[in-house]
């Protein structure tokens, strides 16, 4: 069974440009996480998906940065425009519904320059 | 709101070693709590998922221990090896598929 899968890996793009981080999660994963790594730091969470709805974007700056999950599958987490601090591992993870263990994808290593 | 402290934030020890790494929560109320592994540049690894119902949970050389009443979690790594050098991640649930994670440890194991 696959695991979870993002793309790109990374991504080197100028202040103010936009960007998108895409995620595939588990098969029959129904829960879907999106959060953000500091260098040194541990992850925070941004966004989390209950199959399409979004259950807990207290987080996310929504003044830059948007998701969305169609069909409640894949995820696609965006940010527009970038700034400096956005430079960071965007982390994204599921689980299945009743099971609370989740699984993580390698990341996107996003710099902004 | 959920706290996590994982203390040592980071940790050199060399090689056959046992070691302990400490995770502390500041909301009791926890469903499971889970113990990551990430390697330099890569995702999170999952090693253990304790039930809250457990005291602990066992894979291979990794024991984790759980004391949900006083906010505690313990990760122990025997006879520790070169290729356990890594950050060490602790995470408890709480209601809402609330996943929150502490700094991490990392921990470095000399030839």
């Amino acid at each position: 069974e696959a695991g979870v899968v993002q793309s790109p890996r990374y991504k080197i793009i100028e202040k103010k440009q936009p960007v998108a981080f895409w995620c595939n999660p588990i098969s029959g994963h129904n829960t879907l996480y999106w959060y953000r790594q500091n260098l040194g730091q541990g992850p925070e969470l941004l966004i989390r998906y209950e199959n399409e709805e979004a259950v807990d974007d207290s987080q996310l700056p929504k003044d830059r940065f948007s998701a969305e999950r169609l069909k409640g599958v894949d995820s696609t987490l965006k940010i527009q425009p970038a700034e400096l601090g956005d430079s960071a591992v965007y982390l994204c993870a599921s689980t299945r519904q009743g099971n609370t263990e989740a699984f993580f994808g390698q990341g996107t290593r996003l710099t902004v320059v | 709101k959920q706290e996590v402290t994982q203390i040592p934030a980071a940790l050199s020890v060399p090689e056959g070693e046992n070691l302990v790494l400490n995770c502390s929560f500041t909301d009791s109320a926890i469903y499971n709590l889970q113990w990551f592994r990430q390697d330099p540049g890569k995702g999170l690894t999952s090693l253990l998922l304790i039930q809250s119902s457990q005291r602990e949970q066992t894979s291979g050389r990794l024991n984790a221990s759980l004391d949900k009443s006083s906010g505690r979690s313990t990760l122990y790594i025997a006879a520790s090896q070169p290729g356990d050098s890594a950050t060490y991640l602790c995470a408890p649930w709480n209601a809402g598929n609330m996943l929150t994670f502490g700094g991490g440890t990392r921990l470095m194991v000399k030839p």
